[in-house]
């Protein structure tokens, strides 16, 4: 079956440090999401792609957090300096389209992040 | 502008028992909602969802959910629970435009006690 991977599954890293994490959505996908969760909350919209456009980076800390997807497939994310706040998991979707809502947007396992 | 709520944090229920999970959502036109399952260290699995149509909707796992307008509730149920159903739940809701995304809850954390 498939399913929308990411790596890696667990990330420690210090403060000030960079980290990028990785996302592969289901083939054929053109719509891409990142999400963020802290614990004991619902996950909230970072960024969403339209093939390799943004569509949506409006709660996405510009200074510093980046994200690419620059063929239109798998995409990363990117946080640098990274700050004890960011500790969350991070969780990547994707969707078959992406102007109506009607289908369905598949989950990854996300990565845990712990900023120390 | 848009919000759910999910006014329980956690929820325990016996085994066997029945099971209804609270959502309120704000949004100015006719939403779009859904359920999603959470297990721990585990993304989200799509329970249901409702667009249009028949207000009760039938999901997977045996779940249902019953969407109210008047109340602007979108309410979780299944009528016999079992232990596999402890997780966090999440109520959604997505907007209606181009790059359309969801908007989640708080969550609501299902214990099973035997």
């Amino acid at each position: 079956e498939a399913e929308v991977a990411q790596s890696p599954r667990y990330k420690i890293t210090e403060k000030s440090q960079a980290v990028a994490f990785w996302c592969d959505p289901i083939s054929g996908h053109a719509t891409l999401y990142w999400y963020r969760q802290i614990l004991g909350q619902g996950p909230e919209l970072l960024v969403q792609f339209q093939d390799e456009s943004v569509v949506d980076d409006s709660q996405l800390p510009k200074d510093r957090f980046s994200a690419e997807r620059l063929k239109g497939v798998d995409s990363t994310l990117k946080i640098q300096p990274a700050e004890l706040g960011d500790s969350a998991m991070y969780l990547c979707a994707s969707r078959l389209q992406g102007t109506h809502p009607n289908t369905e947007a598949f989950f990854g396992q996300g990565t845990r992040l712990t900023v120390v | 502008a848009q919000s759910v709520t999910q006014p329980d944090i956690h929820i325990t229920v016996s085994e066997g028992a029945s099971l209804e999970l609270r959502c309120n959502y704000s949004y100015g036109a006719t939403p779009y909602l859904f359920w999603y399952v959470q297990s721990p260290g585990q993304g989200l699995q799509l329970l249901l969802k409702y667009f249009s149509g028949d207000t009760l909707v039938q999901g997977i796992k045996g779940f249902e959910a019953e969407f109210k307008r008047s109340q602007s509730s979108f309410n979780l149920r299944k009528p016999s629970v079992h232990w596999s159903d402890a997780a966090e739940y999440f109520c959604a809701v997505g907007i209606n435009q181009a790059g359309t995304a969801l908007i989640f809850g708080k969550g609501t954390t299902l214990s099973v006690s035997s």
